[in-house]
């Protein structure tokens, strides 16, 4: 399965802490992104990084990919309350129509 | 405001009973597609269409069918051969350019089956 894995399943920080969310994937990818869902709604797309970027950064969003490691990572700074929500990582492959999601990180910002 | 809808947002049946999600979009989009979350899982596609009358299976269709009558259109039913019906519906759309669209979803509809 092309699906990805996030890790970590679930992370707790203080406001204004930093977090770092990473995800791996099997196969060759044309682009990767990041999706937001808060409980009990749909997801909210992020960010897009294609196959031959390595950092992307959007606001207080930051994103990198590493095609030889097959992994990326979403970083967020300056963390607010508001963050709180879960965090998916999905990659379409070359040639395919649909993306593949991985199992998310829930992330809990502590004011 | 464009965007999508899904209704209704709860829907109970009784098992045995087909049941119909609906889902609209006014971005203009051309691609459609139906995912189904589970508590803990990430989604999983059931069906996808990139333009009007036709649509592919995804990696979970049995048990489900869908129409593309109208591109603004995707419905979804859950037919009473799905084995595990109760679970979380999430529609999306995407403009159709692959390398580069996003998905925009809908707020999804939670179906309970008993």
């Amino acid at each position: 399965s092309q699906q990805g894995e996030e890790d970590p399943q679930a992370l707790s920080i203080q406001e204004g802490e930093n977090a770092t969310m990473n995800c791996s994937y099997k196969t060759s990818i044309n682009n990767l992104q990041w999706y937001r869902q808060n409980s009990g709604r749909g997801l909210v797309h992020l960010i897009l990084i294609r196959s031959n970027e390595r950092e992307k950064h959007s606001g207080r969003l930051r994103v990198t990919l590493d095609t030889s490691k097959k992994s990326s990572s979403l970083l967020i700074t300056a963390s607010r309350a508001a963050d709180t929500a879960s965090y998916f990582c999905a990659t379409r492959m070359n040639g395919a129509n649909n993306l593949f999601f991985g199992t998310g990180t829930r992330l809990t910002v502590i004011p | 405001d464009g965007g999508i809808t899904q209704s209704p947002k709860y829907l109970f049946r009784k098992e045995g009973q087909n049941v119909t999600l609906s889902c609209e979009q006014n971005l203009n989009h051309d691609a459609m597609y139906w995912y189904r979350q589970d508590p803990g899982q990430g989604l999983r596609l059931i069906y996808y269409s990139q333009i009007v009358n036709d649509f592919q299976k995804g990696d979970i269709a049995e048990g489900y069918s869908v129409s593309r009558e109208k591109k603004e259109s995707f419905p979804l039913t859950v037919t009473s051969a799905q084995k595990n019906p109760t679970a979380f519906y999430l529609c999306a759309s995407s403009t159709g350019d692959r390398d580069v669209s996003p998905l925009h979803f809908g707020n999804g509809t939670r179906l309970t089956v008993t």
